[in-house]
């Protein structure tokens, strides 16, 4: 059973701060999924990140692959009010049968304060 | 270009009654995914879809629970003889063959409280 540990659980900033949330697994991850969700809506997807080391950037979020595809990190620069949400890190595995069904973390929540 | 629809958004039910949800894939999406997800926990992955088949099926999927895709496109989730333990929010995701790593798209979600 794959587990993906999400920190911190809870983070509350000030506009304009810079913040980093990981996400890590004793397990490799054929490609690793970011969401930000909303209450009481579906996850809404942010990135996929595939190979290990990759960098990609959206605007002012940057997400990191580990090398050895296990863990990945969301760094949010100079956060906005309008980031604040549930974000959730999901790791997809080959089950075999076709699928790469994912496993998530628990989510972090992000406040962000005017 | 719409995305994963689900249908009813909100079903509030009675314990021992049966319910039924319905989830519309992206069009060309030849993958679906069902996952339930519970207060203060990420989604969980409860059955998987490729066109008609379904392939797999989590240990989290009671015999109560039932999954169809009748004709590789819309699909159903079925619960039968509901207990409160099955109020949570239930996702459909859908992807494409051969896109990256199976990239999942969800869809808003219905929340089902049962009473």
């Amino acid at each position: 059973t794959q587990l993906l540990e999400q920190s911190p659980q809870f983070l509350s900033i000030q506009e304009g701060e810079n913040l980093t949330v990981y996400c890590n697994s004793s397990s490799v991850f054929s490609s690793l999924q970011w969401y930000r969700q909303e209450p009481g809506e579906g996850p809404v997807l942010l990135v996929t990140v595939v190979t290990g080391g990759e960098v990609k950037k959206l605007k002012r979020l940057t997400f990191q692959f580990g090398d050895a595809r296990k863990d990945s990190s969301l760094h949010i620069t100079a956060a906005q009010t309008g980031d604040t949400g549930l974000y959730l890190c999901a790791g997809a595995v080959d089950s075999g049968a076709g699928s790469y069904q994912l496993t998530f973390g628990k989510g972090t929540k992000l406040s962000v304060i005017p | 270009d719409t995305g994963v629809s689900q249908d009813p958004r909100h079903k509030i039910t009675k314990r021992g009654q049966n319910v039924t949800f319905r989830c519309d894939p992206i069009s060309e999406h030849n993958r679906l995914y069902w996952y339930r997800q519970t207060l203060g926990q990420g989604p969980e992955f409860l059955t998987y879809f490729q066109n008609e088949a379904q392939l797999e099926k989590s240990r989290l999927l009671s015999d109560r629970f039932s999954a169809e895709r009748p004709k590789g496109s819309f699909s159903t989730l079925e619960i039968q003889r509901t207990e409160q333990g099955d109020s949570a929010m239930y996702l459909c995701a859908s992807s494409i063959s051969g896109g990256a790593r199976d990239t999942q798209y969800f869809g808003p979600g219905t929340r089902l409280t049962v009473l």
